[in-house]
């Protein structure tokens, strides 16, 4: 059974600083996908990453995936109120997609 | 931008009625999906649907689950004999092919079952 974990599941930062969410994988996959969640709302597509080494970037998030790992991560750089949401990892395996448990960022002025 | 839209944005039921839940998907995309999430926790896998048929589907989706393409644009989830625990947010989702490209999400249904 694939299991997927995120870390941390919670985080709270300050405007302008810079963190890392992490998304740790139990099987191999080659499509790994981030999206975020504002409450009570449906699930963004931020990346979607298809092979080893996938670096995408998108304003102050950049998403990476090594696949020999079994890790991709979502960086935050010079964080802002507006990035507060939950964030997921997704791992696409088979017909469906796995999800971690979810970050809560917080980001505080 | 295309996107995937749901009804009802809310439904409230009371335990043991039927409950449908309705999907239009991005034209052209062939593959479709269902998932739910309970209030709180993570995003989890129900079905998926390609060709007319189931092609792969969770322990969660058991016999009280059943999914539908009645036509060409709808994609539906009845839950037979709704229970308590089935209250979550129930999301759908399409995509074009299966090589990669984005799962799309529709904003959801929220199933409150009492």
């Amino acid at each position: 059974e694939l299991k997927v974990e995120q870390n941390p599941l919670f985080l709270s930062m300050q405007e302008g600083k810079n963190y890392t969410i992490y998304c740790n994988y139990s099987t191999t996959s080659d499509r790994l996908y981030w999206y975020r969640q504002d409450p009570g709302k449906s699930l963004e597509s931020l990346f979607v990453l298809l092979s080893n080494g996938a670096v995408k970037q998108e304003g102050r998030l950049m998403a990476s995936l090594d696949t020999k790992a079994r890790l991709s991560t979502l960086h935050i750089t010079a964080a802002v109120h507006d990035l507060s949401a939950t964030y997921f990892c997704a791992v696409d395996k088979g017909s469906r997609l796995t999800f971690g448990e979810g970050t809560q960022l917080t980001v505080n002025p | 931008e295309p996107e995937v839209t749901q009804t009802p944005s809310h439904q409230v039921t009371q335990m043991g009625q039927e409950v449908i839940l309705r999907c239009v998907p991005i034209s052209n995309h062939l593959y479709f999906y269902w998932y739910r999430q309970i209030l709180g926790q993570k995003v989890e896998f129900l079905v998926s649907f390609y060709n007319n048929e189931i092609s792969e589907k969770s322990e969660i989706f058991d016999d009280q689950f059943s999914v539908e393409r009645p036509d060409g644009s709808n994609f539906t989830l009845k839950i037979r004999s709704t229970k308590l625990e089935d209250s979550a947010m129930y999301f759908c989702a399409s995509r074009g092919d299966i090589s990669g490209n984005t799962i799309y999400f529709g904003e959801g249904s929220w199933l409150t079952v009492v």
